[in-house]
């Protein structure tokens, strides 16, 4: 069976500081891999996908994340941290034999200092 | 506009009654999927239906109940069974389920007193 976990539930840095957020999958089968963003009492934003192809995968507001097959990680990361940056991130991952639902891991809380 | 809407935002209720939350999309989409979100314990699934009048159990459906008559919608409620229903509820949908992307709503939070 298919699951996420991401290390840390809380991560501060300080704003124009480099964003990394770890996330790590299991999964018999090659997996698409999500990030989501969260802003309070707010639903869930797409960041970005991972399905086939490149394994950089640019998202929006300046995220980027690389799936690494060997370390079976999908890391989150951002250059300079911004304070409109803090929010609540979910790695997910569905695989294509289980068609019916994404895995989410238990979600990281990035804060920003000024 | 194209989205998906939840209503209401919060929601209170006192213990013991059934309560109904809402869920409506415009985008067509076909998957429609009830979340509930705790404190450090991530998104887990509640039910999701791939199809008009059809849906599936997720990971913690008991205590719930949903319908899909129309594609548009994918109402829960939350019974009275449910042993601890103070959460906050997200509704999601997909162009066809699976490995598709899903897009959230705005959520509801329901708050049992």
């Amino acid at each position: 069976a298919q699951s996420v976990t991401q290390l840390g539930s809380h991560v501060s840095v300080s704003e124009g500081a480099l964003v990394l957020l770890r996330c790590n999958y299991s999964s018999s089968v090659p997996p698409y891999l999500f990030w989501y963003v969260q802003y309070p009492n707010q639903g869930l934003q797409l960041l970005l996908k991972y399905t086939t192809g490149a394994t950089l995968v640019k998202g929006i507001n300046g995220f980027e994340a690389e799936f690494k097959k060997s370390e079976t990680s999908f890391h989150l990361t951002k250059p300079s941290a911004h304070m409109s940056d803090a929010a609540e991130y979910f790695c997910a991952v569905s695989v294509r034999e289980n068609t019916d639902k994404l895995i989410f891991g238990t979600g990281t809380r990035l804060q920003v200092f000024p | 506009d194209g989205g998906i809407t939840q209503s209401p935002k919060y929601l209170f209720r006192k213990e013991g009654q059934n309560v109904t939350l809402s869920c409506e999309q415009n985008l067509n989409h076909d998957a429609m999927y009830w979340y509930r979100q705790d404190p450090g314990q991530g998104l887990r699934l509640i039910y999701y239906s791939q199809i008009v009048n059809d849906f599936q159990k997720g990971d913690i459906a008991e205590g719930y109940s949903v319908s899909r008559e129309k594609k548009e919608s994918f109402p829960l409620t939350v019974t009275s069974a449910q042993k601890n229903p103070t959460a906050f509820y997200l509704c999601a949908t997909s162009t066809s389920g699976g490995t598709d992307t899903q897009y959230f709503g705005p959520g509801t939070r329901l708050t049992v007193l």
